[in-house]
């Protein structure tokens, strides 16, 4: 167990819907990254967030927002939902970076997959 | 554009068999090489590597980063049914001292042990 938690562990939604995934990152992690894996992409970065601001973005759709709040859970907002949005969603935590350290591990959650109908 | 691609796809192997799996990149940025294994949930660390020409170990893991030619091994020896799971490469892409470590993935090797 990470200490990395997400919910729902399991999604099914019809297109054009909207869905939100929770994260709750390990006590004292400031980071929480999005990722989404698929069969055919494999595991993508979507978003980071650290305390609370957007740090980094990569191959995230406009349909797709997230925010992290000031108890530094996060949410994972994906509207107008289609086929090929059906994925296992992953948020990792980390520490904060600091001088000297080239890099703090990633805690990965459970993950939320995603079925789109 | 930043890219870690992975080698095998896949393999299948019987137990007591050695592995290598194979990982190359092309990331700006670069500031570590990392090894996680992903059963049925979410993927574990295995290790990070940051200079080239030094192996780190884990019992029967071991990994090496060559920096020069951009590439990365992770070897397995005596393989276990275990040890089946998709093994994942990722690049740390990112300016160092900043909060920002993004993880560039590779699309990974599925390893499957047989008895």
């Amino acid at each position: 167990d990470s200490g990395v938690t997400q919910t729902p562990k399991h999604l099914i939604t019809a297109t054009g819907q909207r869905v939100t995934l929770r994260c709750s990152p390990r006590s004292g992690d400031l980071s929480v990254y999005w990722y989404q894996q698929s069969l055919d992409q494999g595991l993508q970065f979507l978003i980071q967030y650290y305390n609370g601001e957007e740090r980094a973005k990569g191959n995230i759709l406009e349909r797709f927002s997230a925010q992290q709040f000031p108890d530094l859970h996060s949410e994972l907002n994906l509207s107008s939902l289609e086929l090929g949005d059906s994925a296992l969603y992953f948020c990792a935590s980390s520490s904060p970076i600091l001088r000297g350290h080239s890099y703090n591990e990633q805690f990965f959650g459970p993950g939320t997959r995603l079925t789109v109908l | 554009e930043d890219k870690v691609v992975q080698s095998p796809l896949s393999l299948v192997v019987h137990e007591g068999d050695t592995v290598t799996l194979n990982c190359s990149y092309e990331v700006t940025n670069f500031r570590s090489l990392l090894w996680y294994k992903q059963e049925k949930k979410a993927p574990t660390f295995l290790f990070m590597l940051t200079s080239s020409g030094i192996e780190k170990k884990s019992g029967r893991l071991s990994s090496i980063l060559d920096k020069k030619e951009l590439f990365s091994i992770l070897n397995i020896t005596a393989t276990q049914t275990g040890d089946s799971a998709i093994y994942l490469c990722a690049v740390e892409e990112g300016n160092y001292g900043g909060a920002t470590n993004k993880l560039i993935f590779g699309t990974g090797t599925l390893l499957a042990v047989q008895p």
